[in-house]
């Protein structure tokens, strides 16, 4: 049973360019969460998706887009790079839209921004 | 704004010994609390959770306390071994309303022979 998968998992980009990350969820899995984490610093929520739509989103500018396929899977994809962008991006799957459904990570993605 | 804060940054407890990791947590509306076991290259992995209605649960040598009206909860490791050697996160929710997952900064513990 393969728990959250997240591809690529190192990333290196420049200022200014466009990233995206993606994510398959657990199997049994509906629920897609993104979260960023910054070195040294607890997750922060970046959005939610359930049923292909965004059901929640942290404080997070537009920059920071996403979308859910048919398949429960999801990319992440932030524009206008920059620096503070550099972070581990955590995939976080579980089932339904219970908000204390059990959070499921992946092991990330590490994105350098230079 | 930092509704849940964690202490201590870091640990260091020897073999054997208590680990405890404290969190107080501002929104009265929370009423979810996992805690979250990271180790270095790997995403967060649910270690206990617990709810309000109680004020304490053990599974195994981990223990959740709970104190509601003083809205502080801790982390209890009985018996620390290196290979709880990780860090580690509080976390809290609401179930209506607001369905974040709300994270502390994180506590780095070592264990020590």
């Amino acid at each position: 049973d393969a728990g959250v998968t997240q591809s690529p998992t190192h990333l290196i980009k420049t200022r200014g360019q466009q990233v995206t990350l993606r994510c398959s969820p657990k199997s049994g899995h509906d629920t897609v969460s993104w979260y960023q984490q910054a070195l040294g610093q607890g997750p922060q929520f970046i959005f939610q998706y359930y049923e292909e739509e965004e059901r929640q989103r942290g404080n997070f500018p537009d920059r920071f887009s996403g979308h859910q396929f048919p398949n429960y899977s999801s990319e992440l994809n932030v524009n206008a790079l920059l620096l503070g962008d550099s972070a581990l991006y955590l995939c976080a799957s579980s089932w339904g839209s219970r908000a204390n459904s059990p959070l499921h990570f992946g092991n990330g993605t590490r994105l350098t921004v230079t | 704004q930092q509704q849940v804060k964690q202490s201590p940054q870091s640990l260091i407890v020897q073999k054997g010994g208590i680990s405890i990791i404290n969190c107080a947590y501002e929104n009265t509306a929370f009423d979810y609390f996992p805690w979250y076991q990271q180790f270095p290259g790997k995403g967060p992995a649910l270690l206990i959770a617990i709810r309000p209605d109680v004020s304490e649960k053990k599974e195994g040598r981990f223990t959740i306390s709970f104190n509601k009206s003083a809205k502080q909860f801790s982390l209890h490791i009985m018996d620390s071994q290196p290979g709880d050697s990780a860090t580690y996160f509080c976390a809290a929710i609401s179930n209506f309303g607001n369905e974040k997952l709300t994270f502390g900064t994180g506590t780095r513990l070592t264990i020590i022979p």
